[in-house]
């Protein structure tokens, strides 16, 4: 099956630092790709969709200056939080569409960050 | 306002007993819906979908889902639920030809021996 992979899996950082999460799909080409956030014992918020080449639409809510979502190529995107702060520690998720859209998203491990 | 409802934060069943787990949406149109199912430290897994067509779907794991649109539900079943199958299951909807994606809130399952 198709695989999504995201890197790094753990991250801890200080407060103020920016932290950078990879996605990427590695055995098929994902024209969307999407970024949540997960916190405990509850359920995936969609925070954007980033189409390649374009520019993420982002959720309301969600601060885009804060979260920078990149889509450069058809196999990656990524995601930075900016000057990270403790309320950011989260687990951050990705997914991918593949290019037939088929409609099945495929799931990255999923990246947790810890703030001090 | 647009949502994906899961109803049940935890349910607990026997196993060998039969499982229902509870899902609505309110979106203008019939969406693409969808049942994820997360195990403890896994990613997510696709347990079944459906687009249209027959409104009784199955998918993996012996896992079916009835859509009915009157009710704007989409609700998951099995039979026969095995211990297995303990984890956190989650609805989701697809809109505007899969550009965007929505999550229920999520299930827990407990499965008693």
């Amino acid at each position: 099956g198709a695989v999504v992979s995201q890197h790094p899996s753990w991250v801890i950082c200080k407060s103020g630092t920016s932290v950078k999460i990879e996605c990427r799909s590695l055995d098929f080409q994902a024209t969307t790709m999407f970024w949540y956030r997960q916190f405990p014992k509850q359920s995936l918020m969609l925070m954007a969709t980033s189409n390649e080449g374009s520019k993420a639409t982002y959720e309301q809510g969600v601060e885009k200056d804060k979260f920078l979502i990149n889509h450069a190529s058809l196999t990656l995107s990524t995601l930075t939080v900016t000057s990270a702060h403790p309320e950011d520690s989260s687990f951050y998720i990705c997914s991918a569409s593949h290019r037939d859209n088929s409609g099945e998203l495929f799931f990255g491990e999923g990246s947790r960050l810890t703030v001090l | 306002a647009q949502s994906v409802t899961q109803p049940d934060i935890h349910i607990t069943v026997s196993e060998g007993a039969s499982l229902e787990l509870r899902c609505n949406y309110s979106y203008g149109a019939t969406p693409y819906l969808f049942w994820y199912v997360q195990s403890p430290g896994q990613g997510l897994q696709l347990l079944l979908k459906y687009f249209s067509g027959d409104t009784l779907v199955q998918g993996i794991k012996g896992f079916e889902a009835e859509f009915k649109r009157s009710q704007s539900s989409f609700n998951l079943r099995k039979p026969s639920v095995h211990w297995s199958d303990a984890a956190e299951y989650f609805c989701a909807v697809g809109l505007y030809n899969f550009n965007k994606f929505y999550f229920g809130s999520g299930t827990k399952l407990n499965v008693k021996p």
